[in-house]
């Protein structure tokens, strides 16, 4: 069964570096997301991405936040400088149209000292 | 603002009792909501998902009630087992506008079962 990959599974990084998380969503979806999971608390919708560009963003992603599909597979988040408050589980979801099933990878667990 | 409202926090059910979970929603627009499955470390997975021109739906020992005038939908599980023992989420969204496919979690119910 297809399924939305993501790695690293676990990030420890400083306060104030650059952080990278991957995901390879699911082959014929054609519609990206990121969300972040507080240890304890519910998930919360960052950026969805559809046709190459960003379709909605919520508060939470600011211009420390980027977002890229570098090539026909990878879909990646990007972090410039990252805070404390950052330390979360970061999930990747895809689905084949917009209102549809999403599909949610393992997770990245991000820890920032 | 909280879109999606979900009730209890917790719930302690015991092995073959019935687990309810209630979510209620203020956005008229959403019109599909699904029902995620979280064990510890790893990503939601879909357990099931309404949209709203039915009033439930049944996947074995799971069923959602709608009630689209209440703006209120439920999670059932029948025959409740320890292996059920996770975190379950609510959540919406909408199939239209510029929210396009985004998913409104409600705060989770962390279920337990007992053998």
């Amino acid at each position: 069964e297809p399924e939305v990959t993501q790695t690293p599974s676990h990030q420890v990084t400083q306060m104030g570096q650059e952080v990278i998380l991957r995901c390879v969503p699911i082959s014929n979806h054609l519609y990206f997301y990121w969300y972040r999971q507080i240890l304890g608390q519910k998930v919360e919708f960052l950026v969805s991405f559809y046709n190459n560009e960003i379709s909605e963003k919520s508060e939470i992603f600011d211009d420390q936040f980027s977002v890229e599909r570098p090539d026909g597979s990878n879909f990646t988040l990007k972090i410039r400088s990252t805070k404390l408050e950052d330390s979360a589980m970061y999930f990747c979801a895809s689905s084949a149209s917009g209102g549809a099933t999403q599909y949610f990878g393992p997770g990245t667990r991000l820890l920032v000292l | 603002q909280q879109q999606v409202k979900q009730s209890p926090q917790s719930l302690i059910v015991q092995k073959g009792g019935i687990s309810i979970i209630n979510c209620a929603y203020e956005n008229t627009a959403f019109d599909y909501f699904p029902w995620y499955q979280q064990f510890p470390g790893k990503g939601p997975a879909l357990l099931i998902a309404i949209r709203p021109d039915v009033s439930e739906k049944k996947e074995g020992r799971f069923t959602i009630s709608f009630n689209k005038s209440a703006k209120q939908f439920s999670l059932h599980i029948m025959d409740s087992q320890p292996g059920d023992s996770a975190t379950y989420f609510c959540a919406a969204s909408t199939g239209r506008g510029s929210t396009l496919g985004r998913l409104y979690f409600g705060r989770g119910t962390q279920l337990t079962v007992w053998p």
